[in-house]
């Protein structure tokens, strides 16, 4: 299947400062990719969809001053937390939507935010 | 919300074959069933999906019932690295918000030697 990769895998900040997140596809261009969040013994959660060259979307309930989504390239999306509190530790997962008939979502391996 | 509703947990002795049904009741008929896996703290890995035929890969075969109202993810001989949370989802194919992965609580799968 169809690669994407995550980086940091692990930060840990104080709390106020701002994290930022990548999220790359390896193999693939997508114009299409996502943001969950998921709290302990907890499903994930979407928080946005992001589109390469425009705002993204956000789900209810998800402050989009807070969450800063960028998607400048077809391989490259980031997500950044800005003035992060404790309350947003949590674990961040990104996908990104295979193009093509089946438009199958793959997913990265996550990175666990820690805001202490 | 989610439109699936699974069993919250499941337990497979190694080597045999695990089912793991799912119910989709008011799936409509352009929807997909999609299942995914997540081991714990990583992010969730694809497995299969289908639209009303059977399907069959190296992971593992759907099963649709004919009305498409439930199906049953089988892993044929299970190891102790498929204990995981399985997800059943059903989605539009196409983009847009309809087409978005919503996740339900999924089925807690643990395998024992």
């Amino acid at each position: 299947g169809a690669v994407v990769s995550q980086h940091p895998s692990r930060v840990i900040c104080k709390s106020g400062t701002s994290v930022k997140i990548e999220c790359r596809s390896l193999d693939f261009q997508a114009t299409t990719m996502f943001w969950y969040r998921q709290f302990p013994k907890q499903s994930l959660m979407l928080m946005a969809t992001s589109n390469e060259g425009s705002k993204a979307t956000y789900e209810q309930g998800v402050e989009k001053d807070k969450f800063l989504i960028n998607h400048a390239s077809l391989t490259l999306s980031t997500l950044t937390v800005t003035s992060a509190h404790p309350e947003d530790s949590s674990f961040y997962i990104c996908s990104a939507r295979v193009p093509g008939y089946t438009d199958t979502q793959y997913f990265g391996p996550g990175t666990r935010l820690t805001v202490l | 919300d989610a439109k699936t509703t699974q069993p919250t947990s499941m337990d497979c002795a190694e080597g045999r074959a695990a089912n793991l049904p799912c119910n989709h009741s008011t799936i409509s008929g352009n929807e997909y069933v999609y299942w995914y896996r997540q081991i714990h703290s990583q992010g969730p890995q694809y497995i299969i999906h289908g639209l009303k035929n059977n399907e069959t890969n190296e992971m593992a075969s759907l099963i649709i019932t004919e009305d498409r109202k439930s199906s049953t993810l089988i892993l044929p001989h299970a190891t102790l690295r498929d204990t995981a949370v399985y997800y059943c989802i059903v989605r539009l194919n196409y983009g847009g918000s309809q087409g978005n992965l919503i996740f339900g609580k999924g089925t807690k799968l643990s395998v024992k030697p």
